[in-house]
């Protein structure tokens, strides 16, 4: 079974500050997938970043990158220049790779982010 | 590309009642998955579809079922409303087809409130 943690209920940043925000995670799968999805108020969930298990190089998408420790089981994800757009929250999910279903995503309870003008 | 479209956007049902939800996925996703988001219990995984064949299905009681057409759209319906049933009800669309995970891609919700 896969499980998902994101120990930050709440966070706040600066308008232009960095912000991280923390997930691991645990699977006994060889390959899977880790995403960071932003749930907006208007409930629409967006894909942020997503990184491959059995890639070494953390996923950046402009201002997003990921921090992925696969040995610790951690996939943080990094936030700059942080932006009014960017308050929202923020799941973690783990999917399984290859085999099976793909369509299952597992979430953590989500960290909610706010940002200060 | 049109998004994924989810109706009705809203509902409003009573105790007992049954209600059916309607998902559209993104032309060409062969796969749509349901989820429901609630406020106690997170988001949690209800069942995928492909190829109108279950594929995967969550740990939810007989109540809540689906089923997925031709043209890939797919219905949640769930019987015997209770209050828990309150919810947000997500619906996710992917190719379905690569063999591997793949980026789910979600339509807005259906916020339902059971009375």
């Amino acid at each position: 079974a896969q499980t998902v943690t994101q120990s930050q209920p709440e966070m706040s940043v600066q308008e232009a500050e960095t912000v991280t925000l923390s997930c691991t995670y645990d699977t006994s799968e060889s390959d899977y997938y880790l995403f960071w999805y932003k749930q907006p108020p208007s409930r629409q969930m967006i894909l942020v970043i997503r990184q491959e298990a059995y890639k070494q190089q953390n996923a950046t998408e402009n201002r997003f990158s990921v921090n992925f420790q696969k040995a610790a089981k951690s996939f943080s994800l990094k936030i700059s220049d942080s932006q009014l757009g960017d308050a929202a929250m923020y799941f973690c999910a783990c999917g399984r790779g290859a085999g099976g279903s793909q369509g299952n995503l597992i979430f953590g309870k989500g960290t909610k982010l706010s940002v200060k003008p | 590309k049109a998004g994924v479209t989810q109706t009705p956007r809203y509902l409003i049902k009573t105790r007992g009642q049954q209600v059916t939800l309607s998902c559209s996925p993104i032309s060409g996703h062969r796969s749509v998955s349901w989820y429901q988001q609630t406020p106690g219990q997170g988001l949690q995984f209800l069942f995928e579809y492909f190829s109108e064949t279950q594929r995967n299905k969550g740990n939810f009681p007989g109540r809540f079922s689906g089923r997925q057409f031709s043209n890939s759209r797919s219905e949640m319906n769930v019987s015997t409303l209770e209050l828990g049933d309150s919810a947000l009800y997500l619906c996710a669309s992917s190719s379905g087809t690569s063999g591997r995970v793949e980026t789910q891609y979600f339509g807005p919700g259906t916020r339902l409130l059971v009375l």
